[in-house]
């Protein structure tokens, strides 16, 4: 079965500091990765995803994961966090149903805060 | 926006009563999928539809569950007999292109 671990749960920077979330998956088949983030009070937004290619991924504001292969990772990146970033951030694995159709499985979260 | 919205947002009720909620896309989608959030968890998969068929459940759809998708458009999820583990955020979901989902707003369901 497939599985998801994010292994910061709670995560504190200061404005401008860089910013590595893991994300480590399980999964034996074809491999898409996402990562979802949901800023306070709203719903789950897609931040990026991996479908191939180019292991280096970069989505929406300044973001970016690495697909890791051999290290079973899709770890997310930003160079310099703004307060604005504060929000919880969910890493996902697509996996495909036997008879066909698709689910996400989410890791737990990471709830990160970038303080002034 | 992400093409879908869900009804209602808040839905408070007490432990044994019945609670149904609605998911509208806004256009036509073959897959609408059912999530479920707890706090301090990411969600959770609950069931699925293609088209008006259910092809997927988790066993986290216990049978007080039932979903329905009637003509392929909305879909609704109706809870029977609450209970207080009941309490959650329920996420509707549409698919895009390369397996990704985008999620509604939820409802968040409180049993008292």
């Amino acid at each position: 079965a497939q599985s998801v671990s994010q292994h910061n749960h709670h995560v504190i920077l200061s404005e401008a500091a860089s910013l590595e979330l893991g994300c480590n998956y399980s999964y034996g088949g074809t491999v898409n990765l996402f990562w979802y983030v949901q800023y306070p009070g709203q719903h789950l937004q897609l931040l990026l995803k991996y479908f191939s290619g180019d292991p280096l991924v970069k989505g929406i504001k300044g973001f970016e994961a690495e697909f890791i292969k051999s290290k079973f990772s899709f770890n997310l990146r930003k160079p310099s966090v703004q307060w604005s970033d504060t929000a919880e951030y969910f890493c996902a694995v697509n996996a495909y149903f036997t008879g066909g159709g698709n689910k996400l499985t989410f890791g737990t979260g990471t709830q990160l805060k970038v303080e002034l | 926006d992400t093409g879908v919205s869900q009804d209602p947002r808040h839905k408070i009720t007490k432990r044994g009563q019945n609670v149904t909620f609605r998911c509208d896309p806004i256009s036509e989608h073959n897959r609408l999928y059912w999530y479920r959030q707890t706090l301090g968890q990411g969600p959770e998969f609950l069931t699925y539809f293609q088209n008006e068929a259910q092809l997927e459940k988790s066993r986290l759809l216990s049978d007080r569950f039932s979903a329905e998708r009637p003509k392929g458009s909305f879909s609704t999820l109706e809870i029977q007999r609450t209970e207080q583990g009941d309490s959650a955020m329920y996420l509707c979901a549409l698919p895009g292109g390369y397996n990704e989902q985008f999620f509604g707003p939820g409802t968040r369901l409180t049993v008292l």
